[in-house]
């Protein structure tokens, strides 16, 4: 059972290229997050699927889009990378109330 | 946004000593949870608590959800060196989505 993947693990981009980094789950659940880690900044939601088919922004969502593919995936686009995007990018995904969020391992960007 | 305001930010102690972090808010929250992320890795659920006043305990840390909802705290009882890491607290808002707050970094040295 391998939880929640994203792909890549790192990735250096030089700025204005685009990207997208990849997340799947394999728990059925029906809810999945982006979030950034930045130091000192604690994780802030960028975007976030309540169930298939809805998108919705969050917290910081200014330079991404997102696209929930089908109830397993969700991927994070950046269409024109900008050094203010530099960050640990984490996926999540949950389907209970609490909601117990299960994390990916991170992507970690560097824009140069 | 419900801002969750951690403390303190850093904690570095010897193994053996005990220890408390705190997680405070001026909103009342349906509930709290507590994460720890351990370097590199991605932020894994220790507890959730709803009912306030509740006290849940997971070996040698003990959760306390305030009476009002607004606050908790985390206590650790003879911190061990893999008991490093960073610990958040987290609260639901819209969409099922997370606040976070920022969390403490706790080293405990050997």
């Amino acid at each position: 059972n391998a939880g929640v993947t994203q792909t890549p693990k790192f990735q250096v981009l030089k700025t204005g290229q685009s990207m997208t980094l990849q997340c799947a789950q394999d728990m059925n659940h029906n809810s999945m997050y982006w979030y950034r880690q930045d130091p000192g900044m604690g994780l802030r939601l960028i975007y976030y699927s309540a169930s298939e088919g809805t998108t919705d922004k969050g917290e910081v969502p200014n330079g991404y889009n997102v696209s929930r593919l089908n109830k397993r995936e969700f991927s994070l686009r950046l269409e024109s990378a900008a050094p203010s995007q530099t960050s640990v990018y984490f996926c999540a995904s949950s389907d209970r109330v609490p909601e117990t969020q299960y994390f990916g391992p991170g992507t970690r960007l560097l824009v140069l | 946004t419900q801002l969750l305001e951690q403390s303190p930010q850093f904690l570095s102690i010897q193994e053996g000593e005990n220890l408390t972090v705190y997680c405070n808010s001026s909103s009342v929250f349906s509930s709290l949870q507590w994460y720890r992320q351990e370097p590199g890795e991605g932020p894994v659920l220790l507890v959730t608590v709803v009912t306030g006043g509740e006290v849940k305990k997971l070996k040698r840390l003990t959760f306390q959800f305030g009476d009002a909802r607004k606050d908790s705290s985390l206590h650790i009882t003879a911190a061990q060196p893999g008991d490093t890491g960073l610990y958040l607290c987290a609260g639901p808002r819209a969409g099922y989505a997370l606040n976070f707050g920022k969390g403490t970094s706790l080293l405990v040295t050997p």
